[in-house]
């Protein structure tokens, strides 16, 4: 059973806008989220975190939001740019815990 | 970019072949996992190693088994590939902090086809 779920498998946005990328968790033991941001035909590299401690974590034009209660996350990115296009997977994981649970990714295109 | 490299980079075998799909890393990070990526799934945890000869299960460790004799490499091995096991396989590495678990950094992928 898919305990973390991207329930967008695309999206568009133009060149200058802000790309909203959503993600919901079902276990409430996570306590530690990541997005990742993968090219074709390369593995998967980091782009930012959030602890359950927090609801906001910001990294230029990346900042992840955190709503506990209703076990969802989301990646905004501003201004977004065309070397935004790739996949976007969110994980959780127990930060005291060995393993990561990925969602099933999200293809943004951002429009020139 | 941390040091991960896996080989070989593309295979195809054939049904009931046995396949040893390797990772090698230079950061000298403690944890290592290996994932499979498929459509409609996302990335899927096989089985990781918690250091030297230390290996656990993930959710889909079915058919796969791993070794870690050295801190630098970690083996996964299919020991009859089947056609479920056409996939694309990722290598990643971390290094937990004082607080726990950290991210994980990604090798560049193993795709890997069986007929």
């Amino acid at each position: 059973d898919q305990q973390v779920k991207q329930n967008s498998p695309s999206l568009s946005v133009q060149e200058g806008r802000i790309s909203i990328l959503n993600c919901d968790y079902t276990n409430s033991m996570f306590d530690y989220f990541l997005w990742y941001k993968k090219y074709p035909a390369e593995g998967p590299t980091f782009l930012i975190s959030i602890s359950s401690i927090k609801d906001k974590n910001e990294d230029g034009r990346f900042t992840v939001f955190l709503n506990k209660s209703a076990k969802h996350l989301s990646l905004h990115i501003v201004p977004s740019q065309p070397g935004d296009s790739a996949v976007y997977f969110c994980a959780a994981s127990k930060v005291t815990g060995n393993q990561f649970y990925f969602g099933t990714g999200t293809s943004l295109t951002v429009i020139p | 970019d941390a040091g991960i490299t896996q080989s070989p980079r593309h295979k195809v075998t054939e049904t009931g072949t046995p396949v040893t799909l390797r990772c090698h890393q230079t950061e000298n990070h403690r944890y290592m996992y290996w994932y499979r990526q498929d459509p409609g799934h996302g990335l899927r945890l096989i089985h990781y190693s918690y250091g030297v000869k230390d290996t656990d299960k993930g959710e889909v460790s079915d058919g796969y088994s791993v070794s870690r004799s050295k801190t630098e490499d970690f083996l996964l091995t299919l020991e009859s590939a089947t056609s479920s096991q056409t996939s694309v396989y990722f290598c990643a590495i971390s290094e937990p902090s004082l607080a726990g678990v950290s991210e994980q950094y990604f090798g560049p992928g193993t795709r890997l086809t069986v007929t």
